[in-house]
């Protein structure tokens, strides 16, 4: 069965902050690592992980995957209240494009 | 693009009574998939269809789940009878094959009472 596990649970800290998210994943036929936020609503997707050691960022957020460590972090400087959320990760497995979702990491950044 | 579009929003029932939850996917995205989400078990796949055809309905807990898709437009999650245990968000959420990354609706928030 695929797993994917992600740490911390929970994290706080405080705007300015530097934060790392970490994922781990097993997954047959793995394809990509995808990043998600959720807010109040649905997931939106962040990034999309599918070679190792190349890094992907959008402004304050960066992602890279480690395929020999089976493992992904998203990295968020600079941090703001805003980022406040929910952040999953999933692996995505195969042809079929099935995802397999981490709890996710809940994180909350204090003014 | 409307994105992905669920139907109720939100729903409260009974125990025992049937719950019938909606979805139409982006129009040209040919997976649909089905997902739960609970504070204690995150978000859990409960079936995806591909081309309408189920593929993979392993996730579905138990005989009362069942769903649909009798066309590319739209889907069905039906569950009979509901249990106050089946309380949770429960997204759809609609991909292209070969474009990966899938786009969620805003879920519908089921109560069962």
């Amino acid at each position: 069965e695929d797993k994917v596990v992600q740490s911390p649970l929970s994290l706080v800290v405080h705007e300015g902050d530097t934060v790392t998210l970490n994922c781990s994943y097993e997954v047959t036929n793995f394809r990509s690592l995808l990043w998600y936020k959720q807010e109040k609503k649905a997931p939106t997707f962040l990034f999309m992980l599918t070679s190792s050691g190349i890094e992907k960022k959008s402004g304050r957020l960066s992602s890279i995957l480690d395929k020999k460590e089976l493992s992904s972090i998203l990295n968020i400087t600079a941090t703001q209240t805003g980022d406040s959320a929910i952040y999953l990760c999933a692996g995505l497995a195969g042809a079929n494009s099935k995802l397999t979702f981490g709890k996710g990491i809940t994180l909350s950044v204090r003014p | 693009d409307a994105g992905v579009i669920q139907s109720p929003r939100h729903e409260v029932t009974e125990m025992g009574q049937e719950v019938t939850l909606r979805c139409k996917p982006i129009s040209g995205h040919n997976s649909l998939f089905w997902y739960r989400q609970t504070m204690m078990r995150g978000l859990e796949l409960l079936i995806y269809f591909n081309n309408n055809v189920p593929i993979d309905d392993s996730g579905m807990p138990e005989d009362r789940f069942s769903a649909k898709m009798p066309n590319a437009s739209f889907s069905t999650l039906k569950i009979q009878p509901s249990e106050p245990r089946d309380s949770a968000v429960y997204f759809c959420a609609s991909s292209q094959t070969g474009v990966d990354g899938y786009t969620f609706g805003s879920g519908t928030r089921l109560t069962v009472v």
